[in-house]
């Protein structure tokens, strides 16, 4: 079966640090995906993963863990325009059938 | 702004009404996708075209016909819709199927109510 979770919502304040989880259990794994979606916008491109390990972008970092199936996205010095869901998506061996979570939304506060 | 359009923004149709749902790419891109995003669930992929061919078809209700009349171009047909139907409705495209970190880049949707 394919299964992706991460938690539903999350709150942090402005300049912190925030960790969002993402599991997974898919028949295959050729990559794991970050994508940011603001309210009634399209989702964008944040980060990739194919092997296991950190890749840093600038305030955005993504970890991955592939014996244990297990994937964080990182946002520092948080910032309100960071409010949005954040999904978590694998690419299967083949072909582009994406498996995505259901998402995580993040509320920034002041 | 992602190089990807998607027309109407918004749509309220009944159950007997028949509507299009339009997308298109300024990319360059050969692979098109369309893709349903519910309240609270996972964004659920319907739809896979490659070099205009379909490759993908997730056991979509025959009520959704996709048409792709080329590579920069992808059509939603809708009929005979049921309310469950009510979602966003996301366009996508990729410069190929090739896999890597070649991304997905999605356009803003349309947001559909079916009465």
């Amino acid at each position: 079966g394919q299964n992706i979770d991460q938690p539903t919502e999350m709150t942090a304040t402005e300049g912190a640090i925030v960790q969002i989880n993402c599991t997974y259990q898919t028949s295959g794994f050729n990559g794991l995906f970050w994508y940011q979606q603001h309210a009634g916008e399209a989702p964008t491109f944040l980060s990739y993963n194919v092997l296991d390990g950190l890749e840093e972008k600038g305030r955005f970092s993504s970890f991955l863990s592939r014996s244990k199936g297990y994937s964080y996205l990182l946002l520092k010095e948080l910032q309100m325009k960071d409010s949005a869901s954040y999904l978590c998506a694998v690419r299967p061996p083949y072909g582009q059938n994406f498996v995505f979570g259901p998402g995580t939304r993040l509320s920034v506060l002041p | 702004e992602t190089g990807v359009t998607q027309t109407p923004r918004h749509l309220v149709m009944g159950m007997t009404n028949k509507k299009s749902l339009k997308c298109e790419q300024h990319l360059g891109h050969n692979a098109m996708y369309w893709y349903k995003q519910s309240a609270k669930k996972p964004l659920e992929l319907m739809f896979v075209y490659n070099f205009k061919e379909q490759t993908e078809n997730n056991s979509v209700p025959s009520r959704f016909s996709p048409e792709c009349p080329n590579s920069s171009h992808l059509f939603l047909h809708l009929h005979t819709l049921q309310p469950e139907d009510s979602a966003l409705y996301l366009c996508a495209s990729s410069q190929d199927l090739a896999g890597g970190r070649e991304t997905q880049y999605f356009g803003p949707g349309t947001r559909l109510l079916v009465l």
